[in-house]
């Protein structure tokens, strides 16, 4: 049973940095094919996706996105980390992380976590 | 402006069949077999329901089928039920020199 949640703030200043952690159980890092991806939806709109890292630590970001973004894993606590600099208010939103098996399901995300909601204001 | 493209609406009767489509270029939905459907009840995570295309996940009814035609992939959900009723959002693989993805804008699913 693969599972995944979101965690850290739920408000941050504008120009402050978001750091999110992806907790998840039921598959492991290490294993090839496995990814972990970060999707975002504000409030009423539609989904975003911002990027993601493989078990190689292959990295993928949003070209948008890119200069702000960072993606980390800690294999050993089963963890992805996602930093985002210069936070506004535009970026509020529910910020999701999702498993990936790129060898049985592609580029699609299979598990979703249940999301954060991420609001940025003063 | 969301990537790729869809209707912001669409609706059926109970029972009918409905197609959403999702029109991108050939640097994504065009270019390669990685095209994904997701539905979304309100509130709720998204849950993928096709992959690559027209696969369908463990699980998933086969009421739910994909579909592509050069640029455009389309979602098609025959035998309406009322717990159809939800936002569908489409997402593609792309650019193989910048690997990412993109996401369409979604549609709201209506069962009359």
């Amino acid at each position: 049973q693969i599972t995944l949640k979101e965690t850290g703030p739920t408000l941050v200043k504008p120009t402050q940095t978001l750091t999110l952690t992806c907790t998840f159980s039921g598959f492991s890092l290490s294993t090839t094919g496995a990814g972990v991806g970060w999707i975002r939806q504000p409030p009423g709109k539609a989904l975003e996706w911002l990027g993601l890292i493989y078990w190689d630590d292959n990295k993928q970001y949003s070209p948008s996105l890119k200069s702000r973004l960072t993606i980390t894993k800690d294999t050993s606590k089963n963890q992805v980390v996602l930093t985002m600099t210069n936070m506004d208010p535009v970026d509020t939103a529910t910020y999701y992380c999702a498993h990936r098996r790129l060898y049985t399901s592609g580029q699609s995300f299979d598990y979703w976590g249940q999301g954060i909601l991420v609001t940025v204001s003063s | 402006q969301s990537a790729l493209t869809q209707p912001p609406s669409a609706s059926g009767s109970p029972g009918q069949s409905v197609t959403i489509s999702c029109t991108g270029t050939t640097s994504d939905v065009g270019g390669y077999y990685y095209v994904s459907w997701y539905q979304q009840h309100p509130g709720k995570a998204p849950k993928l329901m096709i992959y690559e295309v027209n696969k369908r996940p463990s699980g998933v009814p086969d009421r739910f089928s994909g579909s592509r035609s050069g640029d455009t992939a389309s979602l098609t959900v025959s035998g309406l039920q009322t717990e159809d009723e939800a936002d569908y959002y489409c997402s593609s693989y792309a650019g193989t020199n910048n690997p990412h993805a993109v996401f369409g804008g979604g549609t709201k699913l209506t069962v009359l």
